[in-house]
């Protein structure tokens, strides 16, 4: 059973434009949010997390909108650039658990110049 | 390096033998986490040190995989009898503690022939 499903498997968006990707969970224990970027042969690494107690963060062109009541969060990129280029994952946990992350199966994201 | 340092880079082995993943934390790291990569999919957790002992291996698929870290820095993932369905990245990470951001390695790409 997934526990973090994530959506779209993978996106193509032109310079500039704004990309989105979506995950819902099911546990709402969860009550920490991370978004990973990983490039080819890379480990992945963090870009922006959120916890549920707010429903926006943004941080430079990356801004993650959180929904509690839908248990659905979103990850923004505003004016996407060809270096955004990348597979993108959400990843769910419960802090108080180990850090135990739930990630979800991945977007790859195509950024056209 | 500052980073977590993770070999071999790639590991290429017969069906039924014998392997060992070796992780070097960042320095002063106390959590330790192993994750499975495979093609097309999000990190699945594996197991967890905090410290040296496993505080949560229910990651594990089964008893041929057994992962140590004795002294609290280094830990080694083994995996005995393989089967060509082992065949994944396995990535590690670390953070300065629970509730912390985990930093990934780049990861050990296993090849089960």
């Amino acid at each position: 059973q997934q526990q973090v499903k994530q959506s779209p498997q993978s996106l193509i968006v032109q310079k500039g434009g704004i990309s989105i990707i979506n995950c819902a969970y099911e546990n709402t224990a969860f009550d920490y949010f991370p978004w990973y970027q990983q490039f080819p042969g890379k480990g992945p690494a963090l870009l922006i997390a959120i916890r549920p107690d707010v429903s926006e963060k943004k941080e430079g062109r990356f801004t993650i909108s959180f929904n509690k009541s839908a248990k659905q969060f979103s990850l923004h990129i505003m004016d996407s650039q060809p270096g955004d280029s990348a597979t993108y994952f959400c990843a769910a946990t419960v802090l108080g658990n180990f850090n135990k992350f739930y990630f979800g199966s991945g977007t790859k994201l195509n950024v056209k110049p | 390096g500052a980073g977590v340092s993770q070999t071999p880079s790639n590991k290429v082995t017969e069906k039924g033998k014998y392997v060992e993943l070796r992780c070097d934390p960042i320095s002063g790291h106390t959590a330790l986490y192993w994750y499975r990569q495979s093609l097309g999919q999000g990190p699945e957790f594996l197991i967890y040190f905090q410290g040296t002992g496993a505080a949560d291996d229910s990651g594990l698929p089964n008893d041929r995989f057994f992962a140590v870290r004795p002294e609290g820095s280094v830990s080694t993932l083994k995996i005995q009898r393989t089967e060509r369905g082992d065949s994944a990245v396995y990535l590690c990470a670390s953070s300065s503690g629970p509730g912390q951001p985990q930093h990934f390695g780049d990861g050990t790409r296993l090849s089960i022939l």
